[in-house]
């Protein structure tokens, strides 16, 4: 598509619930990203994949976070057993694996998590 | 990971210039400096990039001084709807990176 696309835009589940975050990339884009970000703070990373693999998965706040990768497109994050923290906005970008100038990261519009 | 210094928050009125400065004093030789723009409720967006000197868009101004040290994002004559946080970032283009994204400068600007 022509941009990275989010779903859902807007997610409220009970405590204790597992959730599943979706991204799109941009059709191409071999590096994907995963960010949190709290109300009213900055950008918090999470993961990042290059192709289907994840080098870094240092940024997961617990074992209860998870994120694959598949086909070198979709990605889904999955939280288990939801926590009051975990309400927050999850942003996805894609970015170009390639040498020269490049624009960054295209970030999709988030999912609002809410844990209530 | 070169780290980035900004001011956490800035008021400038409608039709001003605005200059907001990044302090980035390890930066490395193959690193650019990219600045992200983000309006509420929606991802950051990228501005503009540059390596040394001055890069000009239809959006945004970036000069950068020879040691490379700090930057400035210039906006000319500004207007209520640029009223956003705007993010300083380093790294290099190449290949994947995992961009820091710190709290940002908050920008209002008033009429």
């Amino acid at each position: 598509g022509a941009g990275v696309s989010q779903s859902p835009s807007n997610k409220v589940t009970e405590k204790g619930k597992d959730v599943e975050l979706r991204c799109d990339p941009i059709s191409g884009h071999t590096a994907l990203y995963w960010y949190r970000q709290r109300l009213g703070q900055g950008l918090e990373f999470l993961i990042y994949f290059q192709g289907n693999s994840a080098p870094d998965k240092s940024g997961l706040p617990s074992d209860r976070f998870s994120a694959e990768r598949t086909g070198e497109s979709v990605s889904t994050l999955t939280i288990q057993r939801t926590q009051q923290e975990d309400s927050a906005v999850y942003l996805c970008a894609s970015s170009l694996d390639s040498g020269g100038s490049n624009y960054g990261y295209t970030f999709g519009s988030g999912t609002r998590l809410t844990v209530v | 990971l070169a780290k980035t210094t900004q001011p956490i928050s800035m008021d400038s009125y409608e039709g001003q210039e605005v200059n907001i400065t990044c302090s980035h004093n390890n930066i490395a030789t193959n690193d650019y400096i990219t600045w992200y723009q983000q309006f509420p409720s929606q991802g950051p967006r990228f501005i503009i990039q540059g390596y040394k000197t001055k890069v000009t868009n239809e959006v945004a101004s970036l000069f950068i001084p020879a040691d490379r040290k700090s930057s400035t994002l210039s906006l000319p004559r500004v207007s209520l709807s640029d009223t956003a946080v705007y993010y300083c970032l380093v790294g290099p283009l190449s290949g994947t990176y995992k961009y820091i994204f710190g709290t940002g400068t908050r920008l209002k600007v008033l009429a």
